[in-house]
Formats: C-alpha cells, sequence, structure tokens
C-alpha cells in the first residue's frame, strides 16, 4: 500500500542535542512537506521541498534543516538552536500539480526532556 | 493574522443530529481547499478536497462546499455517529515562491454523544 512512513512515533531529546525525524513517501509525489502542531496553534509550515536537492523555507524555520537527496526521502533535523522543539512533527507530500490533495503522515512526538 | 479561521472551536452534539463545520479564509490566493480529520495523537486523514473549478464534494456522510467569492467553505456531517468524534481541520492550497503550500485552520473538536 502506498503512504507516508513517519519514524520514530517518539523521540525525548536532552538539551542541546541535535535529532533527525525520518519521512518516506511511495507515492511517487514531487512535493514533501514538514509542519509542526502545538496545541491552540494549528500546523506550521517548516520547510518544503518541490524537487530533490532543492528546498524551501516555511513560517518557522529557524532551528530546523532538511535535505532532499531522494525523491521519497525529506527527513528533518530539529537543531540545538531551536529553543523550543517539543511538539508534534508532521510530514506531508503530494503532487507538485496540487490538483490531488495532500497526504500525511502519522506525526513523530518530540519531548525534550 | 489567522488566514483561515474555524468555528466553531469546540461543539457537543448528540448522536444523529445533522451539523455543519465553517471555515472561512481570508487570502484570495487560495484555489482549492481540503478538510482533514486528526484523531487525539494521531496524523491527519485526508476528507474532502475541493479544487477551483468545484463548488461541493461528497463522500458518504460528508458534503463540502466552497463559495471563493466570499472565502467560505463548510463541511456537512449527516446522521453524526460517535465515532465522528475527532478535530476537523480546514485548510487552503495557495501557490507561491517555491510551489504549492497549505495553510491550516485551528480546527474544530467535534464530540458526538450516545
Amino acid at each position: 500500500d502506498g503512504g507516508i512512513t513517519q519514524s520514530p512515533k517518539y523521540l525525548f531529546r536532552k538539551e542541546g542535542q541535535n535529532v533527525t525525524l525520518s519521512c518516506e513517501q511511495n507515492l511517487n509525489h514531487d512535493a514533501m512537506y514538514w509542519y509542526r502542531q502545538d496545541p491552540g496553534q494549528g500546523l506550521r509550515l517548516i520547510y518544503y521541498s518541490q524537487i530533490v536537492n532543492d528546498f524551501q523555507k516555511g513560517d518557522i524555520a529557524e532551528g530546523y534543516s532538511v535535505s532532499r537527496e531522494k525523491k521519497e526521502s525529506f527527513p528533518l533535523t530539529v537543531t540545538s538552536a531551536q529553543k523550543n522543539p517539543t511538539a508534534f512533527y508532521l510530514c506531508a507530500s503530494m503532487f507538485d500539480t496540487g490538483g490531488y490533495g495532500y497526504t500525511f503522515g502519522s506525526g513523530t512526538r518530540l519531548t525534550v526532556v | 493574522k489567522q488566514e483561515v479561521t474555524q468555528i466553531p472551536a469546540a461543539l457537543s452534539v448528540p448522536e444523529g443530529e445533522n451539523l455543519v463545520l465553517n471555515c472561512s479564509f481570508t487570502d484570495s490566493a487560495i484555489y482549492n481547499l481540503q478538510w482533514f480529520r486528526q484523531d487525539p495523537g494521531k496524523g491527519l486523514t485526508s476528507l474532502l478536497l475541493i479544487q477551483s473549478s468545484q463548488r461541493e464534494q461528497t463522500s458518504g456522510r460528508l458534503n463540502a462546499s466552497l463559495d471563493k467569492s466570499s472565502g467560505r467553505s463548510t463541511l456537512y456531517i449527516a446522521a453524526s455517529q460517535p465515532g465522528d468524534s475527532a478535530t476537523y481541520l480546514c485548510a487552503g492550497v495557495k501557490s507561491g515562491g517555491g510551489g504549492n503550500k497549505l495553510t491550516f485552520g485551528t480546527g474544530t473538536q467535534l464530540k458526538v454523544e450516545l
């Protein structure tokens, strides 16, 4: 079955550590996205990528980094520069034409300990 | 500034009731509108996508409409069931520098009671 796989489901980070969240899709979608969800604030866009080896900053990119070396994969690194990383992170993908809607993964819950 | 607004923020109804969730958007660049469902601690499940050339879409007990001229979309749920309890999110698709992007509302938390 086609879909988006995010791993791990739960992740704990110590202060000052970098952590990487995985996102893989087998839908042959062109574009991939990372969103952050906080209670009462809805989803906010962190980074997105329309094609391999290219990505754009979203509304809250500071403290995050991404790479897009393969069409299927779009990992997100939460760096130590991100001061409030505890949140629910969602990855999404879609065909670049935009006419077929977005598909989301099941999310990764990151907690700073 | 919230570009996509959802009203009400929370709603509790008895089983069997028909209900309407509202979504409004201020950005005229939004051309498609997608409705999602989110269960606690889970990802988003797509319910309906309304493209700019369409006025409504139906799937089972769900019907979503889009009026771009007024910047409004509604999600109608017929004969609600306890299994419909979840948060419902609407999101507008627009093009910008670098490609298409989704802008989300803050959601309506629905509880359907027995």
